[in-house]
């Protein structure tokens, strides 16, 4: 059974540019969760997700920052006008209706 | 203001003894605490969980201590291997939101 995938692993990113990242949950998951981690720092949670829906998008920064889950294909969290400070490491985790997460291995954002 | 924390930055035990890592929460609400162990460049591996209306889960090396009156939680890896070495993440949710919330973690060296 694959794991949650994440693509890309790294980005670069100039100042202004959009930034998207995809997240395919595990076979049978139908809860996404995007985290980002700051250098030092531990993982904050941003967005939770089902299919069509948005659940909880409490931490998510009011703007440039989008996040969506269709009904067919990968989750998509999508950063438009990209900032130095969005530079981070942005985990998606999937999990059936318990509460464990199984998080991918994240995408590194590097905006230049 | 930070729900968990994770106050030892650093942990360094020996191959073969006992590591015990600490979380505390203040968040009256969380119900359910899990641990993660981070590579670099890779994303949090899901170790092992407990509810809050247990006060021990157990599996295999790994046991997860709760005591709910301190709000403390501490996971003891024994015996230790020069493999564990990576970075711990305690996470805490409320079962009704899913969100997790992280400590900072603790970064764990066994020396062989």
């Amino acid at each position: 059974n694959a794991g949650v995938m994440q693509n890309p692993r790294h980005l670069v990113r100039r100042r202004g540019q959009e930034a998207r990242l995809r997240c395919s949950p595990m076979k049978g998951h139908s809860h996404v969760y995007w985290y980002r981690q700051l250098p030092e720092e531990g993982l904050k949670f941003m967005v939770y997700l089902q299919k069509e829906n948005i659940i909880d998008e409490s931490g998510m920064p009011k703007e440039r920052f989008s996040a969506e889950f269709p009904k067919e294909g990968p989750s998509i969290l999508r950063i438009q006008q990209v900032v130095r400070g969005d530079s981070a490491a942005y985990f998606c985790a999937s999990s059936p209706p318990s509460e464990t997460q199984y998080f991918g291995p994240g995408t590194r954002l590097l905006v230049l | 203001d930070q729900q968990v924390k994770q106050n030892s930055p650093s942990l360094s035990v020996q191959e073969g003894r006992i590591s015990i890592l600490n979380c505390d929460y203040t968040n009256s609400m969380f119900d359910y605490f899990l641990w993660y162990k981070k590579y670099p460049a890779e994303g949090p591996t899901f170790l092992i969980s407990i509810s809050s209306i247990k006060d021990k889960n157990e599996d295999g090396r790994f046991t997860v201590f709760l005591n709910k009156s301190a709000k403390h939680l501490s996971l003891h890896i024994v015996p230790s291997q020069p493999g564990d070495s990576a970075v711990y993440f305690c996470a805490a949710t409320d079962t009704g939101r899913r969100a997790l919330t992280f400590g900072s973690g603790t970064r764990l060296q066994v020396q062989p």
